[in-house]
Order: structure tokens, then C-alpha cells, then sequence
């Protein structure tokens, strides 16, 4: 299965910054996904990266605050924008190898523990 | 995607068997059981799926019932690094009519010496 690196692993930011997580994969995926997963909490998908075009966000979730780029199929970037305390959360990209869907794998990466002040 | 229900906890002796429970009643055909576990500070790791036939590897056995509406995740010889929260999520159907899985809160297992 696929190796994902994410960086930063974590960090303590302030109050109306923007921070930029970033997913390297060490192989061609045919889709990655962000998550949160906020303190005590299962996980929460926010958006399907899709290479060369805009990021599918699920509900609640927008490209403002979000904003995600994939420039090719192994690199993807999550932004989170004007941060608050309540964007404390660790976030996770994961990807799915193959075309079937329901079949396939969900790999995860270790995860961006981010920390608002 | 089915939704899925298991036990809020769990404890395990080491060294004995650990099953882990899901209920997933309103599984469609087309919907593959699979488990993952999330050690703490870590990213949620791949342990097993199935689809109908019971499946076992390295890692675990996964018993799914006839009827499919539940499935049980066995660790033969549960380990203290085993101790970590088990998710069951059922997933199926085309990626992009069906991308939302509902991972849930799943079972905190805890393994005691």
C-alpha cells in the first residue's frame, strides 16, 4: 500500500494565521480525501482532492476556509484559513489506490495535530 | 454508505482473544466490511474488509454473518500495542456518487496485562 507523508506532524499556531498542511504520497493514487478529526472525536471527511481541478467539499465545509490544491497525483495541500480555537483538530490525508472503490483500501497518513491559541 | 454499530468499549486479557463486534443491518450488496484501528496520535491504520466469505490475515479474522448484517473482527493473541479504538465502516458503490464514510466513534479496545 501507498507511504504518506505529512508535515508539519504539528503546530501551534495563533488566532487568525493560516497554516498549510501538506500529503506526499510515494506513489500515484487515484484519490485523496482530507479528514478531521476534532479532540475525542471519530473522523470527519472534508474534501476529495481532485487532481488538476477544484476539491470536492462535503457539507459544512468550504473552499474559503479550506482551500486545497492537487497539482498531480502523488502531492496534495490543505489550508486552513483565519484560524480560531475551534479549527484545533488534527487532520488527515488518505488515499485510495485502484479504480474500485469498494474494494480498495483507505490509506492514512500519520496526521497534522494543529493547536489554535 | 450502511451504518455501523459497536460496543462504546472493550477489555481484553493479553494474550487471549479479542472479538469486536458490528452491527450493520442495513448493509446493501454491493457494501464491503472493513475494519481499521486508530492507535493514539496516529492516523487511522488498514486491518481487514470482506465482502460475504470470512477473511483472515496476519493481523485479524473477520467473521461476517450469512445474512451480512454483522460482522466480527477476532485478534487471535491481543497484544498491549493492540490497545486502540476499532472502527468497522461498511464502503461500496461508485466513488463519486458515495465518498462519505461514516466512521463513527467505534469500540475502545483495552488490552490489560
Amino acid at each position: 500500500s501507498a507511504v504518506i507523508s505529512q508535515k508539519p506532524s504539528r503546530d501551534i499556531c495563533q488566532r487568525g494565521t493560516s497554516l498549510t498542511i501538506q500529503c506526499q504520497v510515494d506513489s500515484q493514487v487515484t484519490m485523496m480525501f482530507w479528514y478531521r478529526q476534532q479532540p475525542g472525536q471519530s473522523l470527519t471527511l472534508i474534501a476529495t482532492a481532485n487532481q488538476g481541478s477544484e476539491a470536492t467539499y462535503e457539507s459544512g465545509f468550504v473552499i474559503d476556509k479550506f482551500p486545497i490544491s492537487r497539482p498531480n497525483l502523488t502531492f496534495s495541500t490543505l489550508t486552513v484559513s483565519n484560524m480560531s480555537p475551534e479549527d484545533s483538530s488534527i487532520y488527515l490525508c488518505s488515499v485510495v489506490q485502484g479504480q474500485d472503490w469498494g474494494a480498495n483500501v483507505l490509506t492514512f497518513g500519520a496526521g497534522s495535530r494543529l493547536t489554535v491559541l | 454508505d450502511a451504518k455501523t454499530t459497536q460496543p462504546t468499549s472493550m477489555d481484553c486479557a493479553e494474550g487471549r482473544a479479542a472479538n469486536l463486534p458490528c452491527n450493520h443491518s442495513t448493509i446493501s450488496g454491493n457494501e464491503y466490511v472493513y475494519w481499521y484501528r486508530q492507535i493514539h496520535s496516529q492516523g487511522p491504520q488498514y486491518i481487514i474488509h470482506g465482502l460475504k466469505n470470512n477473511e483472515t490475515n496476519e493481523m485479524a479474522s473477520l467473521i461476517i454473518t450469512e445474512d451480512r448484517k454483522s460482522s466480527t473482527l477476532i485478534l487471535p493473541h491481543a497484544t498491549l500495542r493492540d490497545t486502540a479504538v476499532y472502527y468497522c465502516i461498511v464502503r461500496g458503490g461508485n466513488a463519486g456518487n458515495n465518498r462519505k464514510l461514516i466512521w463513527g466513534l467505534g469500540t475502545s479496545l483495552a488490552v490489560n496485562p
